[in-house]
């Protein structure tokens, strides 16, 4: 069963760091590529981060660029993402989900993990 | 303000159709980009429901369909079901932001 299991979600304060963790299972990790989007409480889904198969190409939106980075390890089947300089704005469930190269979608989705920034 | 725009909420009564717009531009949906549509059920993570423009992935009943004209995408519902009652998302790719942009999400309630 393919699976993604996020960790790492937690209260940080404002202007703080975070680093997230994504363990797939169930599927070769390193013939697809990884995203990250997110979900502010009450509110619609955000694409924040993509990392390809290899690694070797790396987008974010512009909302956290400069301040998140994204890698992956493909000996330990995870995905992370590095949360610097966080901001009020950047509460949010954050979901790994996976890309099959060449297409557009999203799937599947992992369960998720809260990260609440607030002093 | 989503790239993507879809309507807040819609609803219907058990056994009718209803159907959700997602209207964009050229420079995603125009420009040729699929469009592709999630379930997110309450207290859930999102769960794919269409890809490209019209294909439903393995177990998605058939009563789930959509389509994809110009720069808008339409995802209908056929015999609504009180279990169909969740948010909706469609997603594309945009080419000038060089990003996976989403709708807005719509409420779907089933009366």
């Amino acid at each position: 069963e393919v699976q993604l299991v996020e960790s790492g979600g937690g209260l940080v304060q404002p202007g703080g760091s975070l680093r997230l963790s994504c363990a797939a299972s169930g599927f070769t990790f390193s013939s697809y590529e990884m995203n990250w989007v997110r979900q502010a409480p009450g509110k619609g889904l955000e694409w924040i981060s993509y990392i390809s198969s290899s690694g070797s190409s790396i987008y974010y939106a512009d909302s956290v660029k400069g301040r998140f980075t994204i890698s992956r390890d493909s000996a330990k089947n995870s995905l992370y993402l590095q949360m610097n300089s966080l901001r009020a704005e950047d509460t949010a469930v954050y979901y790994c989900a996976r890309k099959l190269p060449g297409t557009t979608w999203f799937d599947p989705w992992g369960q998720g993990t809260l990260v609440i920034v607030s002093s | 303000q989503s790239v993507l725009t879809q309507p807040p909420s819609v609803s219907g009564a058990p056994g009718q159709r209803v159907t959700i717009s997602c209207t964009g531009s050229s420079s995603n949906i125009g420009a040729g980009y699929d469009v592709h549509w999630y379930q997110q059920l309450p207290a859930t993570a999102p769960k794919l429901l269409i890809y490209g423009n019209s294909n439903r992935p393995s177990g998605v009943p058939d009563r789930f369909s959509g389509s994809k004209s110009g720069t808008s995408a339409s995802l209908a519902i056929t015999g609504l079901q009180a279990e169909d009652e969740a948010d909706y998302y469609c997603q594309s790719y945009d080419i000038s932001l060089s990003a996976w942009v989403f709708g807005g999400g719509t409420r779907l309630t089933v009366l």
